[in-house]
């Protein structure tokens, strides 16, 4: 089973650059998310996804585009990179509302 | 607003001696609880979650957790460490909102073994 699967693995992009990251899951979950990881400040949420068609804020949604056109697919846009979002990005996938979360091995981008 | 606080950064430990990982919660109800556990560049992993069931919570690889809602503590614990337990660990609180259960993560704490 390929789980949550995440690409690229690393990317570099300069100020201003615009870029996809993609996460796909093979589950047939309904809910999907984004997270970002900074070091010592854990895991925030950018933005979800409770189903195909329906997406909302995470707790750090600025800078961010998300859309949910299929139950597979949650990709994260950055429109206009800024240093700032230089982090790692976790995607993950889960079947309930009280159902554990299924992680993908992240993206690691750097934003110069 | 729930949060939690992991006590420490870092935690070193011997191969074969217990584990402590502490946490600390906030929460206005009655909360739903997780450990996470990170390998180096590996996405996280459950390691076990309270639903306000037992108190005591068993998850894998040996890891206990006992929810202690006197103290608001969930602390993380094994009998005896292995090399492989190195790790990064989180300890994290649900949030539910909207239908979508957001889940507030701690700052981690990173797990050190050595032989």
């Amino acid at each position: 089973n390929a789980g949550v699967t995440q690409t690229p693995k690393f990317q570099v992009l300069k100020t201003g650059q615009s870029m996809t990251l993609q996460c796909a899951q093979d589950m047939n979950h309904e809910y999907m998310s984004w997270y970002r990881q900074d070091p010592g400040m854990g895991l925030r949420l950018i933005h979800y996804s409770v189903g195909a068609g329906i997406t909302d804020q995470g707790e750090v949604p600025n800078g961010y585009n998300v859309s949910r056109s299929t139950t597979e697919d949650f990709p994260l846009r950055l429109l206009s990179a800024a240093p700032s979002q230089t982090s790692v990005y976790f995607c993950a996938s889960s079947s309930g509302v009280n159902s554990p979360l299924h992680f993908g091995n992240g993206t690691r981008l750097t934003v110069t | 607003a729930q949060s939690v606080t992991q006590l420490d950064s870092h935690v070193s430990v011997s191969e074969g001696t217990p584990v402590l990982l502490r946490c600390n919660y906030s929460s206005s109800y009655s909360p739903s609880l997780f450990w996470y556990v990170q390998h180096p560049n590996k996405g996280l992993q459950l390691l076990l979650k309270y639903t306000s069931a037992a108190t005591l919570v068993k998850g894998i690889n040996g890891f206990e957790a006992e929810f202690k809602k006197s103290e608001t503590s969930f602390h993380l614990t094994k009998p005896s460490a292995h090399m492989s337990d190195a790790a990064e660990y989180f300890c994290v609180v649900s949030v539910m909102n909207t239908g979508f259960q957001k889940l507030v993560f701690g700052t981690g704490t990173r797990l050190l073994v050595s032989p």
